[in-house]
């Protein structure tokens, strides 16, 4: 079974500066995706950044990027210059290539001071 | 419809009643999820339909917990003889592809429907 951790249920950043969210994953397979969604106060999850197993090449979207680690199975977000809008629960999630379940972890709180 | 839409937002049901959830998604968007969070957890996948088929429904709880698209478009969650581990938010989400292969598009989520069971 592939199970998603995320290891820090909240986090803090103060406003401007960088932050990382943590997850890792227990896979046996090669080919899948791994996601990271921010799921505001109002609850509708929106996609913030994916990332293909089979490409080494992290993966960045303006102020979120990704360290991805296969051997490690580890999927970390940085999030750059935070912006109290960043505020939200942070899910990471994985799905097989062939596979429509995606397995969401626990998630991260992410407050952002001001 | 711009987005996915959930109704109701929040449902308040005694222990032993039917309920039914509502989603509306994007307008063309083949693929349909229904996801079951409960307080302070990610979403567990509970069922996915292709257009009005139901592929897979291996997420679901019980017997219980019935769901349908009759006509590819909205999709219902349907409950019954609620218990109180039911309580839970209720996210629905769809994708413009047929299947979640290497085209993928992401998923839109709804903004959930709260149950609470008594």
């Amino acid at each position: 079974a592939q199970t998603v951790t995320q290891s820090q249920p909240e986090m803090s950043v103060q406003e401007a500066e960088t932050v990382t969210l943590s997850c890792t994953y227990d896979t046996s397979e090669s080919d899948y995706y791994l996601f990271w969604y921010k799921q505001p106060p109002s609850r509708q999850m929106i996609l913030v950044i994916r990332q293909e197993a089979y490409k080494q090449q992290n993966a960045t979207e303006n102020r979120f990027s990704v360290n991805f680690q296969k051997a490690a199975k580890s999927f970390s977000l940085k999030i750059s210059d935070s912006q109290l809008g960043d505020a939200a629960m942070y899910f990471c999630a994985y799905r097989l290539y062939n596979n429509n379940d995606m397995r969401f972890g626990a998630g991260t709180r992410l407050t952002v001071k001001p | 419809g711009a987005g996915v839409s959930q109704s109701p937002r929040y449902k308040v049901a005694k222990r032993g009643q039917d309920v039914a959830l509502r989603c509306d998604p994007i307008s063309g968007h083949v693929s349909l999820f229904w996801y079951q969070q409960a307080l302070g957890q990610g979403p567990e996948f509970l069922t996915y339909f292709q257009n009005e088929a139901q592929l897979d429904k291996s997420g679901l709880p019980s017997d219980r917990f019935f769901a349908e698209r009759p006509e590819g478009s909205v999709s219902t969650l349907k409950i019954q003889r609620t218990q109180q581990e039911d309580s839970a938010v209720y996210l629905c989400a769809s994708s413009l592809g047929g299947w979640l292969g290497r085209n993928t598009g992401e998923l839109f989520f709804g903004e959930g429907s709260r149950l609470t069971v008594l």
